[in-house]
């Protein structure tokens, strides 16, 4: 257990619509990071929070966005569901921000009909 | 950006067999980790390890820097080995982490 959460397991919806997928980080973790796992790109980075900031932005298309909040959970938001973006999203978390092993939780598979 | 290139893409092992996974990229990197994908999706964090030689039980895994490569030693392979390994590189001050494409690793009884 990677002690990092992440809700729901399985997202089953259709083109579209709009989904919220949420993370807790392990306790202590400060900076959150979401990434896409998909069978055509590979695992990508999308987007970074600390500390209830964002810090750093990949390849995140204009239809998703996310935040992290004083809790220190965070959110990602994906609108406008196209089938393409059918993955396995996944949350990790850090203690600072940059060089320090990051811990994975166990993915939100979302599939687009 | 970094270009993280994994060999081999695909490796099957009878128990008890040892291999050698290796991960080279194309600049100078923060830091470097491995990372265990099993069948059930799960990543793993294996090693942080951006310089040096660490061990964690039959896993094992050396970062030259300066020679722009790691490798990844599994002894002794056992079928929970099974499932793709991931390197991962942290190429700036952001945190991100660039992943390679993994190897895909089989281990049969």
């Amino acid at each position: 257990d990677s002690g990092v959460t992440q809700t729901p397991k399985h997202l089953i919806t259709a083109t579209g619509q709009r989904v919220t997928l949420r993370c807790s980080p392990r306790s202590g973790d400060l900076s959150v990071y979401w990434y896409q796992q998909s069978l055509d790109q590979g695992l990508q980075f999308l987007i970074q929070y600390y500390n209830g900031e964002e810090r750093a932005k990949g390849n995140i298309l204009e239809r998703f966005s996310a935040q992290q909040f004083p809790d220190l959970h965070s959110e990602l938001n994906l609108s406008s569901l196209e089938l393409g973006d059918s993955a396995l999203y996944f949350c990790a978390s850090s203690v600072s921000a940059s060089n320090q092993p990051q811990h994975f939780g166990d993915g939100t598979r979302l599939s687009i009909l | 950006g970094i270009q993280v290139e994994q060999s081999p893409p695909d490796l099957i092992l009878q128990e008890g067999a040892n291999s050698t996974l290796r991960c080279n990229f194309s600049d100078s990197v923060n830091n470097l980790q491995w990372f265990h994908q099993n069948p059930w999706g799960q990543l793993i964090n294996l090693f942080y390890i951006p310089s040096g030689t660490k061990q964690n039980g039959r896993l094992s895994a050396t970062t030259v820097a300066t020679e722009r490569y790691s490798l990844l030693y599994i002894s002794s392979s056992q079928t929970t080995d099974s499932g793709v390994y991931f390197c991962a590189v942290e190429a700036d001050s952001w945190g991100k982490l660039q992943f390679g494409a993994g190897t895909q690793v089989v281990v049969t009884p």
